[in-house]
This record gives C-alpha cells, sequence and structure tokens, in this order.
C-alpha cells in the first residue's frame, strides 16, 4: 500500500539557518505530493505540492522538489525565521482505489531568535 | 479567505456517551473528509463523503462511527459509544474536485478527549 516516511524530530535551528525535512515514499503509482504545515493552535494547511515527476512545488521560501528515481519529496528553506516553527507533514495522493490523502508523521521544526 | 470551520474546538466527554463533531466546509466544495490524529500518531484518514453517502472509509471507520451532512452546510461525525482509544485530534477537509492533484482544505481540528 501506500506509505510516507518523515525525518523524525523534533529539529531546532537557529533563525537563517538552512533547512532540511526528509520524505520518502511508497507508492503502488505515481501519486501527488504534498507538504502540510500545521502552526500552534491551528488546522493543516497547504504548504505546497508536485503532481509529477521533476515538478517543484514552492511557496514562502519553501521548495520541494517531486524526485521519482528516488521517490522523495524533501521539504527546503534557505534561511528560517521563528515564524516558521510548526509541525510540517509530507503527504501522497494517489488516483487508485484509495484516494484518500496519506500523511508522514509530521516533523515538529523549532526555529530560535 | 474561504476555511473549513470546525466546532467545538475541545471537547470532552466520558467514555460510552455519543459525540457529534460539526463542521462547515467550504461553500463550492463537493468532497468531504474526516481524519484524526492521535497524540504523537500519524494523521489518518477516516472517511470521505460525496453526495450524500460515504465513497470510501478506512478500518478504522467501524460501526460506532457515523457522518451525515444534515443540511446544506454542515458536515457532522458521530461516535455513538467513545472509548478511551477515541481520544484524538479530529480534522475535517473537503475539497472541490476527488482527483489525485487536487489539495484538501482542512479545519482546524476538534480535540476529542474521552475520560
Amino acid at each position: 500500500g501506500n506509505s510516507v516516511t518523515q525525518m523524525e524530530g523534533p529539529v531546532t535551528l537557529s533563525e537563517e539557518a538552512f533547512l532540511t525535512i526528509n520524505c520518502t515514499y511508497t507508492a503502488t503509482g505515481y501519486p501527488s505530493l504534498f507538504w502540510y504545515v500545521q502552526y500552534p493552535g491551528e488546522g493543516l494547511q497547504l504548504l505546497l505540492k508536485a503532481t509529477k515527476a521533476d515538478d517543484k512545488g514552492s511557496n514562502k521560501g519553501f521548495e520541494a522538489t517531486y524526485r521519482k528515481e528516488t521517490t522523495s519529496f524533501h521539504l527546503e528553506k534557505g534561511s528560517v525565521q521563528v515564524s516558521d516553527s510548526a509541525v510540517y507533514f509530507c503527504a501522497l495522493r494517489f488516483s487508485g482505489s484509495a484516494r484518500q490523502l496519506t500523511f508522514g508523521s509530521g516533523t515538529q521544526l523549532t526555529v530560535l531568535p | 479567505e474561504p476555511e473549513v470551520t470546525q466546532t467545538p474546538s475541545h471537547q470532552v466527554t466520558q467514555m460510552g456517551q455519543e459525540v457529534i463533531l460539526r463542521c462547515v466546509p467550504i461553500s463550492n466544495h463537493l468532497y468531504f473528509y474526516w481524519y484524526r490524529q492521535i497524540l504523537g500518531q500519524k494523521v489518518e484518514f477516516l472517511v470521505s463523503f460525496y453526495n450524500n453517502e460515504i465513497s470510501e472509509k478506512s478500518e478504522i471507520f467501524d460501526d460506532q462511527f457515523s457522518v451525515e451532512r444534515p443540511d446544506g452546510s454542515n458536515f457532522t461525525l458521530k461516535i455513538r459509544s467513545t472509548k478511551l482509544e477515541d481520544s484524538a485530534m479530529y480534522f475535517c477537509a473537503s475539497s472541490v474536485r476527488d482527483r489525485q492533484n487536487t489539495e484538501a482544505f482542512f479545519g482546524q481540528g476538534t480535540r476529542l478527549t474521552v475520560v
């Protein structure tokens, strides 16, 4: 079946540091890939997505590239801010029999000033 | 900006009691979902709903769960007889289409605590 494996957290960085959160997936076909973010006290918000191989999703300085050869969708940001502190979820959606979102376990990011 | 709203934000209930979690999806969306997240675990799919019927459900969604769209705006999740292990954050979501490349929009969640 489909699954998503995320880098375990928590991750603590200083402001302006480079961020990578690893995400790899297992799927029987070619899913669409998503990163969702959950800020403290809020719901899940879509951060970015990519729907086919080599697509790059980007938003708010975050980027992730759909790598079919390594089945990965790592999240990166060149310079994090305190306001980026949140939980980040990698997820996939596949057009097969199970069209629901399959989530990774989430990675807690804390950015210190 | 349109958003999915959920009420209440926190619900405490005694084991064996019935609870109803409420959601108002985005108005032009046609597909509705419930997910849950037990503390420290993954966000898990429960059920999807379209055209007034369940289109897909997970193994978690057993006979004690039910969903309903009682009017044109609300989408509810009922748990008939709550168990301690039902304690979790429950997220409602909606999407305009049910295609692979379509994102779902989530509410802020209802934290259910069963005591």
